[in-house]
């Protein structure tokens, strides 16, 4: 089974900065990467598919990239509305593994 | 839009069985790969199953291998997990979620029902 290791597993920051969060396979999993955003109480929501694809009416301001087994989610300026945790999920092969999750708090 | 409704959730003692449904609306249900999801109080997701759009390739974690059974109706647009030999641990809220690739079956997650919540006590 793949594994996928997250990190950091938590993160304070301020609105504005720019925030990193990693994900690294056990193996190659070509592009087969996608990040969520899940706020408290609510559903996941997907953000980034194929590694660097944005979903649908998510805001440019969230990039994704990487390739075999190191990925990158990038936020470029923090917004209120971005605190949240965020997890990553490998597809490359069942199961589907997710990350542990970096939960992004207001410093 | 995508609308992904779950029921069935409960309380329900150790050992005993339970089936959640999804009634999913505002896509072609039979094109789509679809999942289940769980979250433990507190705790991370964790991928449970996936079938593909028409129902003849079924994934499993290997922490549910054996006990559930993820199945789909497309002529009532509805997805299913049917949960025994419950265990404490697999209490949880479980989310319905549909794949991402037209005629997929294992692929990113695009859209979530609210979640079931499951709790197995005694």
């Amino acid at each position: 089974d793949i594994q996928v290791t997250q990190s950091p597993s938590s993160l304070s920051a301020s609105v504005g900065d720019i925030v990193s969060i990693t994900c690294r396979a056990s193996q190659g999993i070509a592009d087969s990467l996608a990040w969520y955003q899940q706020k408290p109480g609510k559903a996941p929501k997907l953000l980034v598919h194929d590694t660097s694809r944005l979903a649908s009416g998510v805001p440019s301001r969230f990039s994704g990239s990487g390739s075999g087994a190191d990925f990158t989610l990038t936020i470029s300026s923090l917004r209120p509305e971005d605190f949240a945790t965020y997890y990553c999920q490998q597809y490359y092969s069942p199961p589907g593994s997710f990350g542990q999750g970096t939960k992004v708090e207001i410093k | 839009q995508v609308q992904l409704v779950e029921s069935g959730g409960g309380v329900v003692q150790p050992g005993r069985s339970l089936r959640l449904s999804c009634v999913a609306s505002g896509f072609t249900f039979n094109s789509y790969g679809m999942n289940w999801v769980r979250q433990a109080p507190g705790k991370g997701l964790e991928w449970v199953a996936t079938i593909s759009y028409e129902g003849s390739n079924e994934y499993y974690a290997d922490s549910v291998k054996g006990r559930f059974t993820i199945s789909r109706d497309n002529s009532k647009n509805t997805l299913y997990l049917q949960m025994s030999s419950l265990r404490a641990e697999d209490t949880a809220v479980y989310y319905c979620a549909k794949g991402g690739v037209w005629f997929g079956d294992f692929s990113h997650l695009d859209s979530w029902g609210q979640g079931s919540l499951v709790t197995v006590s005694s």
